[in-house]
C-alpha cells in the first residue's frame, strides 16, 4: 500500500464543470503540497498547506489532518486545467516530500 | 516563488557516456536542491538530497558513483549521469528550497534518452 494515495487514477471532464481530486495519506505530515505535471513534464507547485484551506483562482485545496485527508477543486474548469495533479507530502521527520501517483486531469472543450 | 531552470531541457546520448544536468535557482538561495527521477507513468522517485557545499545524501538504491551531485553555490546544483545506460532514460527533476522545511520549487525537468 503507498504511503500516499490519489483518487481517482483518471478523470475527464466537460469544460465549465467542478472537479474535486482526493488525496489520502497514512504518515504523519508537517505539510502537504500539491503540484501540477503539465504534458511536457514542467511541474508547477500548486499549493503547500498543513491545516484548512487555501483558495488561488479557481483552484482551491483543503485538508484534513485527523483523517489524514487531503481535496484539490477546481471550479468551472478549462481545457488547459488538463495535466496531471500530483499530492506530496513532507513527513514530520525531515523535508523529503512522498509522491502520490498523480490524476490525469482531461476536460473536454 | 522561486524561479529554476535546468539545462538541457533534452538529451539524447549513447550508452557508456556520461551526461551533466545543471539546475539553477535564478532569484533565490537555495540551501536545499533535491533531484528526482520519473519513469514513465510512474511519480517522482527522490534520487538524493544536497545541502550546499555538502555532500549529497543519496537515496536507498541510488548508486552515489553513478549519479554524481554537485552543489558548489546557493545557485547551482548538477548531475552527472556517469556511463549512462539506456536504462538510466528517464525524466529527470530538481528542486530547491531555502531550508530544510521550506516549501520546494520545482525545475522543468530534463528529459534523457540513452540510445
Amino acid at each position: 500500500k503507498n504511503e500516499v494515495e490519489q483518487s481517482p487514477q483518471n478523470l475527464t471532464a466537460q469544460e465549465g464543470e467542478f472537479i474535486t481530486i482526493n488525496c489520502s495519506y497514512s504518515v504523519g505530515i508537517s505539510a502537504l503540497h500539491w503540484l501540477q505535471q503539465h504534458p511536457g513534464g514542467g511541474i508547477v507547485s500548486l499549493f503547500m498547506l498543513s491545516s484548512g484551506k487555501k483558495k488561488h483562482g479557481r483552484l482551491i485545496a483543503t485538508i484534513n489532518i485527523q483523517e489524514k485527508h487531503s481535496s484539490l477543486h477546481i471550479t468551472a474548469s478549462h481545457p488547459r486545467d488538463s495535466a496531471v495533479y500530483i499530492c506530496a507530502v513532507e513527513e514530520t521527520s525531515g523535508s523529503r516530500l512522498t509522491f502520490g501517483e498523480g490524476t490525469q486531469l482531461t476536460v473536454n472543450p | 516563488g522561486a524561479v529554476v531552470s535546468q539545462h538541457p531541457s533534452r538529451v539524447i546520448c549513447k550508452s557508456g557516456t556520461s551526461v551533466k544536468i545543471e539546475c539553477r535557482s535564478l532569484d533565490f538561495q537555495a540551501t536545499t536542491m533535491f533531484w528526482y527521477r520519473q519513469f514513465p507513468k510512474q511519480s517522482l522517485m527522490l534520487m538524493a538530497t544536497s545541502n550546499e557545499g555538502s555532500k549529497a545524501t543519496y537515496e536507498q538504491g541510488v548508486e552515489k558513483d553513478k549519479f554524481l551531485i554537485n552543489h558548489a553555490s546557493l545557485t547551482l546544483s548538477t548531475l552527472t549521469v556517469t556511463s549512462a545506460h539506456p536504462e538510466d532514460s528517464s525524466f529527470y527533476i530538481c528542486s530547491v528550497s531555502g531550508d530544510s522545511t521550506d516549501t520546494q520549487y520545482f525545475g522543468p525537468g530534463t528529459r534523457l534518452t540513452v540510445l
